[in-house]
């Protein structure tokens, strides 16, 4: 069966400093891949997505980046972080083609002190 | 901006009793999906409807869909203490790559 692992699960980093968030899928290849932020009490806004190794396509400007070295692994990064990068961040997979659902990890709690 | 509103934003009800969550969005789309979401944690996919249907059923769960209004609405029969969580409808428009775009969410509540 497949998995989707996401670590860590609470970060707490100071303003400035770097991240990285880290995704890893198991028992499927050649997912579709995706990072989320979600604000308290709000929907998913989709921030990246990635239908291959090295593609990645960005869906709102910001101060966050991701990559996508391997086929099941997708990471989130900023080499400056500000306090409005707070928030909770979530990974997920999807199959090929558009009838497809989305399975999530369980999510990274960002504080920006 | 968000392509799904649902309504209601929050809802309290006893065990036993059905809950029924709407959602209303703006383009033409390809499919529309339920997720179940525990507070803290990732979302867990629980239905999806693609646009020439009418409606679904998964266990307790009936979706339905009406695409000329654009809306869709999700109940949950017998309700347990357990169903209380946030649920959020999201669509899959018929563009070429499938992104979902979500909407604000319901929160659910029930008491035993």
């Amino acid at each position: 069966s497949q998995t989707i692992h996401q670590w860590p699960a609470t970060l707490v980093q100071p303003v400035g400093s770097p991240l990285s968030l880290e995704c890893t899928v198991e028992g499927t290849s050649n997912p579709n891949l995706y990072w989320y932020r979600q604000a308290a009490g709000r929907g998913l806004q989709l921030l990246f997505y990635s239908v291959g190794i090295g593609q990645i396509s960005s869906e709102v400007p910001q101060n966050l980046s991701a990559s996508r070295p391997q086929d099941r692994q997708f990471i989130l990064s900023s080499k400056k972080l500000l306090l409005s990068d707070s928030g909770f961040y979530l990974c997920a997979w999807g199959g090929q083609g558009k009838t497809q659902p989305q399975h999530f990890g369980d999510g990274t709690r960002l504080s920006i002190l | 901006s968000q392509q799904g509103e649902e309504d209601p934003q929050a809802l309290s009800i006893q065990e036993g009793e059905n809950a029924t969550m709407n959602c209303s969005y703006k383009t033409s789309i390809n499919n529309l999906q339920w997720y179940r979401q525990n507070s803290g944690r990732g979302l867990v996919h629980l239905i999806l409807i693609r646009s020439n249907e009418r409606e679904k059923h998964s266990g307790r769960l009936r979706v339905t869909l009406d695409t000329s209004k654009k809306s869709s609405s999700l109940l949950i029969t017998a309700s347990r203490a357990a169903d209380t969580a946030s649920y959020f409808c999201a669509t899959a428009l018929n563009t070429g790559f499938q992104k979902l775009v979500f909407g604000t969410g319901t929160r659910l509540l029930v008491s035993p």
